[in-house]
């Protein structure tokens, strides 16, 4: 079955403690990408990668890392986690110029 | 840059009537359109997308409209079912730039 998977799919941790958040996806995909979503303000892109080892900020990169290594995997990296980076990520996969397939989630909450 | 934006954050809607979503644009030269459905606790899923050399695209209970002039889009759900309830995100990009995203519309299915 073609999927995005994220793991975990929920975490509470603690300010400061470093976390990655895995993301890989079977379809062969060339596009990767991260976003969160928070109420009110719908879903922003954090980083994309168009292929291996080519990756780009999107509209909120402040606070996190990303690398793509392999054309399956995309981990999120949080390096000193903060209460403002409590929220629902999404990650998404794609061949070039067709629709994004999502995974169902990560939701992170930091204290 | 691209700004996506709603006209209603939430629609609700008899079973068995249609629905409309509707989406605004703001950079004319955005050419690719897709529309999003978010159930709770799950990924946004691909409905149906449509490119700008088009005006109108079907799918199973579904059309997308495409106005260029005013620079709106719109999703028309025939015959909404309870299945329908979700929030509802347009998508809109401009060659291999990212996906930006409206903020979604919450469509309520009354029985």
């Amino acid at each position: 079955e073609a999927q995005v998977t994220q793991n975990p799919r929920y975490l509470i941790t603690v300010t400061g403690k470093k976390l990655t958040v895995t993301c890989s996806q079977n379809m062969n995909h060339e596009y990767m990408s991260w976003y969160r979503q928070d109420p009110g303000l719908g879903l922003r892109q954090i980083y994309y990668s168009m292929n291996v080892e080519v990756t780009d900020k999107g509209d909120v990169p402040e606070g996190y890392k990303v690398s793509r290594k392999e054309k399956r995997n995309f981990p999120l990296i949080l390096e000193s986690p903060s209460p403002n980076q409590t929220s629902l990520y999404f990650c998404a996969s794609s061949s070039q110029g067709q629709p994004q397939h999502f995974g169902d989630g990560t939701r992170l909450s930091i204290l | 840059g691209e700004s996506v934006g709603l006209h209603l954050p939430t629609l609700s809607v008899q079973e068995g009537d249609n629905s409309i979503i509707n989406c605004a644009y703001s950079n004319s030269a955005s050419d690719y359109f897709i529309w999003y459905k978010q159930e709770s606790g799950k990924g946004p899923q691909f409905i149906i997308d449509i490119r700008s050399n088009m005006d109108k695209r079907q799918g199973q209970r579904v059309t997308v409209l495409l106005n260029k002039t005013v620079k709106h889009l719109s999703l028309q759900i025939a015959a909404t079912q309870p299945g329908d309830s979700a929030v509802y995100f347009c998508a809109v990009t401009v060659g291999n730039t990212p996906l930006v995203f409206g903020k979604g519309t919450r469509l309520s299915v009354i029985a």
